[in-house]
């Protein structure tokens, strides 16, 4: 049971470039968010799946795309990186919330290190 | 203001100490509390949920104050293994949590 894994760990890239994060769980957790994480701000939300096929705006979408063609995958764009997008990128998973009960635990990846130059 | 807050720190103490953080959100219709300990390039890891009439793990207690809007951490008999950042973090109802930017524990010999 690896949990959550990230791919890759570190990255550097050109300002224009395009890369592709790929963040994968074994829980069958239905959702799945993606985060980055910069100093003195705490994590914000970039995006979020509720489920396979379906995903949706957080904090801080503008740059990033996302997709989720598989339950246990969920993939993280950026078209055309720019120096500001330089940060640590944490992808979390969890199970379904249920109707009137609390929110459920997030399990997180080890992160993604990514500069852009 | 931000959603949730919380003091930077560092909070330097020594070994045995008992230390505690406060974090104070901005929606009173926040439902959930949560602090999650993160360990220097680590990711976040639950440390434990805040319930209402607050709750004990070990060292660890957190209580909620919801007329006052914020929630605390206290720590007992610090251990030089709880030196990390520790997020404070808050569901307000929406899809996703609210992270604090977290407060970084320094625990000295």
């Amino acid at each position: 049971n690896a949990g959550v894994t990230q791919t890759p760990k570190f990255r550097v890239l050109k300002t224009g470039q395009s890369m592709t994060l790929l963040c994968a769980q074994d829980m069958n957790h239905e959702y799945m968010y993606w985060y980055r994480q910069d100093p003195g701000m705490g994590l914000r939300l970039i995006h979020y799946s509720v489920g396979e096929g379906t995903t949706a705006k957080g904090e801080v979408p503008d740059g990033y795309n996302v997709s989720r063609l598989k339950k246990q995958n969920f993939l993280l764009g950026l078209e055309s990186a720019a120096p500001s997008q330089t940060s640590v990128y944490f992808c979390a998973s969890s199970y379904r919330r249920l109707q009137g009960a609390g929110y459920n635990e997030q399990f997180f990846g080890p992160g993604t290190r990514l500069t852009v130059l | 203001r931000k959603e949730v807050e919380q003091d930077p720190g560092p909070f330097n103490v020594p070994e045995g100490a008992t230390v505690a953080f406060n974090c104070t959100y901005s929606n009173s219709a926040s439902q959930s509390f949560f602090w999650y300990r993160q360990d220097c390039r680590k990711e976040p890891k639950l440390l434990m949920s805040v319930y209402s009439s607050g709750n004990e793990d070990g060292r660890f207690t957190a209580q909620l104050n919801r007329a006052s809007q914020y929630i605390s951490l206290l720590i007992r008999d610090s251990k030089l293994s709880d030196s990390a950042t520790y997020l404070c973090v808050v569901h307000t109802g929406r899809r996703a949590l609210t992270f604090g930017s977290g407060t970084r524990l320094q625990v000295q010999p």
